[in-house]
């Protein structure tokens, strides 16, 4: 059973464009989630966060909205660069604890 | 160096084989976490070390799966006799409290023939 879903699996943008990679989760009970971003042949590397407190957190060129009564969570990447080419995961978890659930990740392609 | 290393990074095995992962995790981190990532598969949780406290093994697939951290520093992912299914790319993490960021490791890519 997912428990964190992210249900695209690819992404193609235009450069300059927004990219919106979205992720669903199915326990309620998760009150915080993280953005990880990973490059082939390297680990995931730590993007951004949100606690469930807050209904949006933004940090330079990426924000990410979370609607909880939707158990839904977004990531906006705004102008999007070539850069930005790589798998995007989405984690959730109970705050307090250290167990992180992640989804399948989505793999973005930024066009120049 | 400063982060999370990881040996080999690519290890090809046969069937029934013992394979050893290494982590070294980042200096002063006490948590320590394995995960898999298996062909078109999300990050799968493994194993957590916390200090000296039990780990918690919920996530190992099998009884052929087993981890250890000595001197709560380098850890030692060991899987026995091993299966195609079990091919994947492991990746350790750290961090800093348990539930601070994770700081992953480039990850070993273990292939099974």
């Amino acid at each position: 059973d997912q428990q964190v879903k992210q249900n695209s699996p690819s992404l193609s943008v235009q450069e300059g464009r927004i990219s919106i990679l979205n992720c669903d989760y199915t326990n309620s009970m998760f009150d915080y989630f993280l953005w990880y971003k990973k490059y082939p042949a390297e680990g995931p590397t730590f993007l951004i966060s949100i606690s469930s407190i807050k209904d949006k957190n933004e940090d330079g060129r990426f924000t990410v909205f979370l609607n909880k009564s939707a158990k839904h969570l977004s990531l906006h990447i705004v102008p999007s660069q070539p850069g930005d080419s790589a798998v995007y995961f989405c984690a959730a978890s109970l705050s307090g604890t250290y167990k992180y659930i992640f989804g399948t990740g989505t793999r973005l392609k930024v066009l120049a | 160096g400063a982060g999370v290393s990881q040996s080999p990074s690519n290890k090809v095995t046969e069937k029934g084989k013992d394979v050893e992962l290494r982590c070294d995790p980042i200096s002063g981190h006490t948590a320590l976490y394995w995960y898999r990532q298996s062909l078109g598969q999300g990050l799968e949780f493994l194993i957590y070390f916390q200090g000296n406290s039990a780990p918690d093994k919920s996530g190992l697939p099998s009884d052929r799966f087993s981890a250890e951290r000595t001197g709560g520093s380098v850890s030692t992912l060991t899987i026995q006799r091993t299966q195609q299914e079990d091919s994947a790319v492991y990746l350790c993490a750290s961090s800093k409290t348990p539930t601070g960021e994770l700081f992953f490791g480039e990850g070993s890519r273990l292939t099974v023939l």
